[in-house]
């Protein structure tokens, strides 16, 4: 399957810093790439689309301000939690489908957990 | 609301048994529903199923999907100590959303 990598891996920061991740598709180009957050022992949700070269689109609930979403190259998105509180701990993953895949399968990255104190 | 129902939410055996974990959905615009596999961290890839009444098959695991009674199945059989993970499914909700349920946790025994 397609490789996907997330940076960094764990993060620990205080209240009121920004936090960035990035998502790197190693092995492919990826047009779009998903944006999930999963609090323990509860699903993934989607959080936000984010689309090389335009907008981001983000899911009701999600506020655009707080979680900003960039996807500057085929091979990179990166989000961006702003002004981080202690109810935005959580495991932050990104997927991204094969663009030559005539498939929908998503291939996920590794996760990254953030705790802020 | 579109909303996905997994079936049983745990669920302990012994190596070498059977098991059956269920998908329910109400989603609109259904394109195809897929299966993960989630151990520590993220999700990985097992099954993607588009057409109904076909079983997909990778070793012990196999799938299948019922798009008139909205379900899916995913049997494992012959059970064993690796096959400990939450199982998750996912329908789309359109062409790339996918709505996960909140996962069956299947522990196996030795």
């Amino acid at each position: 399957g397609a490789v996907v990598s997330q940076h960094p891996s764990r993060v620990i920061c205080k209240s009121g810093t920004s936090v960035k991740i990035e998502c790197r598709s190693l092995d492919f180009q990826a047009t779009t790439m998903f944006w999930y957050r999963q609090f323990p022992k509860q699903s993934l949700m989607l959080m936000a689309t984010s689309n090389e070269g335009s907008k981001a689109t983000y899911e009701q609930g999600v506020e655009k301000d707080k979680f900003l979403i960039n996807h500057a190259s085929l091979t990179l998105s990166t989000l961006t939690v702003t002004s981080a509180h202690p109810e935005d701990s959580s495991f932050y993953i990104c997927s991204t489908k094969h663009w030559e895949s005539s498939y929908n399968e998503q291939f996920f990255g590794p996760g990254t957990r953030l705790t802020v104190l | 609301e579109d909303k996905v129902v997994q079936s049983p939410l745990s669920l302990v055996v012994h190596e070498g048994d059977t098991v059956t974990l269920n998908c329910s959905y109400e989603v609109t615009n259904f394109r195809s529903l897929l299966w993960y596999k989630q151990e520590k961290k993220a999700p990985t890839f097992l099954f993607m199923l588009t057409s109904s009444g076909i079983e997909k098959k990778s070793g012990r695991l196999s799938s299948i999907l019922d798009k008139k009674e909205l379900f899916s199945i995913l049997n494992i059989t012959a059970t064993q100590t690796g096959d400990s993970a939450v199982y998750l499914c996912a329908p789309s909700s359109g062409t790339y959303k996918y709505i996960f349920g909140t996962g069956t946790r299947l522990k196996v025994l030795a």
